[in-house]
C-alpha cells in the first residue's frame, strides 16, 4: 500500500507558464514534507520543504502548498524555465525520531518547452 | 565541498557474485541511509543508520547487509547478487534532528546479469 502517491507520471509546460506538481499521502501523522529535483545520472537534490504546522512555503519561483485535511501537497513553479525540466519527487518524513527516513512518491517528469 | 560520495558509479555483476557499494560523507551527519530507485516506483529505503554502530532495516532490506563503523562511512553489501537487484542505488545523509532534509550522492547504477 503506497503511502505517498504522485498520480501524474509526466507534465509538459510552456516556458514562462506555471507548473503544478501534485502529491497525495495517506497518513495524517506525517510531519515534514519535501520536494526533490532529479536530473538524469545525478542524485536527487533538495528543493523546498514545509512543516505540518504551515500551509505554504515560498522560495523564489517555488512555492509548496500543504492541505492537511485533504492530505495533499503541491509544488508550484512560476515562471517555469527549460532548466526546470527534471523528475520531481515528493518525500515525506513521519516525524518523531524518523530523522532523515523518507518515504518517496513515484516521481513526475516535468518538461518545460522553450 | 564533497558532500556524499558514492563509488563506483557503474557496476555489472554476474548472478551470485558479491560486492560492496561504498558511501562516504564529510558533513558529520549522524544519519545515513541507502535507497534504491526503480522505474515507476520512486526511491525505496533499504537500510539506515542513526549513528556509528547502529543500523536498522528499511522497506526493502532483503539481500543487502550494512554496517556503520564510523560516522563518515556506510557501505552496502550485496552477498549474492540477483537480477532483481538491478537498480540505481543512492546513499543519503542528514543531521539527526527532525524537520531536516537529506543530502544524496550521485548514485550507483548496478546491473546484475
Amino acid at each position: 500500500d503506497q503511502q505517498v502517491k504522485q498520480n501524474s507520471p509526466s507534465l509538459s509546460v510552456q516556458e514562462g507558464r506555471i507548473s503544478i506538481l501534485n502529491c497525495d499521502y495517506t497518513n495524517s501523522m506525517f510531519d515534514y514534507f519535501l520536494w526533490y529535483k532529479k536530473y538524469p545520472a545525478e542524485g536527487p537534490t533538495f528543493l523546498i520543504s514545509i512543516s505540518s504546522i504551515k500551509d505554504k512555503n515560498e522560495d523564489g519561483r517555488f512555492t509548496v502548498f500543504l492541505n492537511k485535511s485533504a492530505k495533499h501537497l503541491s509544488l508550484h513553479i512560476v515562471p517555469s524555465q527549460p532548466g526546470d525540466s527534471a523528475v520531481y519527487f515528493c518525500a515525506i518524513n513521519a516525524g518523531g525520531t524518523s530523522y532523515g527516513k523518507l518515504t518517496f512518491g513515484q516521481g513526475t517528469i516535468l518538461t518545460v518547452h522553450p | 565541498n564533497a558532500g556524499v560520495t558514492q563509488t563506483p558509479k557503474f557496476q555489472v555483476l554476474k548472478t551470485g557474485q558479491s560486492m560492496t557499494l561504498q558511501c562516504a560523507q564529510d558533513m558529520n551527519h549522524e544519519y545515513m541511509s541507502w535507497y534504491r530507485q526503480d522505474p515507476g516506483m520512486g526511491l525505496r529505503l533499504i537500510h539506515y543508520s542513526v549513528g556509528a554502530g547502529i543500523t536498522d532495516q528499511g522497506e526493502v532490506p532483503n539481500g543487502y547487509n550494512v554496517s556503520r563503523s564510523t560516522t563518515e562511512d556506510f557501505p552496502l553489501r550485496l552477498l549474492s547478487a540477483a537480477p532483481s537487484q538491478t537498480s540505481v542505488y543512492f546513499c543519503a545523509s542528514s543531521y539527526r534532528q527532525t524537520n531536516t532534509e537529506a543530502f544524496f550522492g550521485q548514485g550507483t547504477r548496478l546491473t546484475v546479469v
